[in-house]
């Protein structure tokens, strides 16, 4: 079993529309993230927490929210979706300041 | 340097060339950087983590090079192969490069 998932994999929704992505994790870390990717971007951090209910804006939080329900689960929400907010997004997980990030499968979501 | 940058954007080489990329970062307040390999359609996998000034680190035909000082690392591929085919990323404080496409051709 894959040590950090996501769900859905992939999604289509419309402009205006609220939707959820969820990132559970195995490995017992405390530091959670979610990034998204754009072709010629690289990766890009929304959001990331060191713990359960320490929340942090990363480089592009705007339109996003999260929550972090539990150390293993970390949520990315949209509140109302916009085209610009289709890409693929990547939770991941650390353990400690300095330590390797293990990234989930992606979600690719599309905005119509 | 305020953000990580990474050169060249893309690279194509031939099987059994040497090949290597370059990661600046900014050299204040620095805690670490990382490397990644990230294949197509596969989620970005750890390569390496460096600390310390004059790190190297060596994995296979891969190793890594890291100044602190200068805020730069290199990663350098030996003898390279058509399953290194990937994107390479480097990362310090939670910033990402954009990642250098490397393309071997058997």
């Amino acid at each position: 079993d894959a040590d950090v998932t996501q769900t859905p994999r992939n999604r289509i929704t419309k402009t205006g529309k609220r939707i959820m992505l969820e990132c559970s994790q195995t490995k017992g870390h405390d530091r959670m993230y979610w990034y998204r990717q754009d072709p010629g971007l690289g990766l890009r951090l929304i959001y990331y927490s060191f713990d359960v209910k320490d929340i942090n804006k990363g480089e592009i939080s705007d339109g996003y929210s999260v929550s972090r329900q539990a150390q293993a689960k970390f949520s990315l929400s949209l509140e109302s979706a916009i085209p610009n907010q289709t890409a693929l997004y990547f939770c991941a997980t650390a353990q400690g300041r300095q330590e390797t990030q293990y990234f989930g499968p992606g979600t690719r979501l599309l905005v119509l | 340097i305020l953000n990580v940058e990474q050169s060249p954007q893309s690279l194509h080489v031939q099987e059994g060339d040497s090949t290597n990329f370059t990661c600046s970062f900014p050299s204040s307040n620095f805690y670490a950087l990382h490397w990644y390999r990230w294949e197509t359609a596969k989620s970005p996998e750890a390569l390496f983590v460096m600390t310390l000034n004059g790190d190297e680190k060596k994995k296979g035909r891969i190793s890594a090079t890291l100044n602190t000082k200068e805020g730069y690392s290199y990663l350098y591929i030996k003898g390279s192969q058509p399953e290194d085919s990937a994107t390479y990323l480097c990362a310090s404080t939670l910033i990402f490069g954009q990642g250098t496409t490397l393309q071997v051709k058997p």
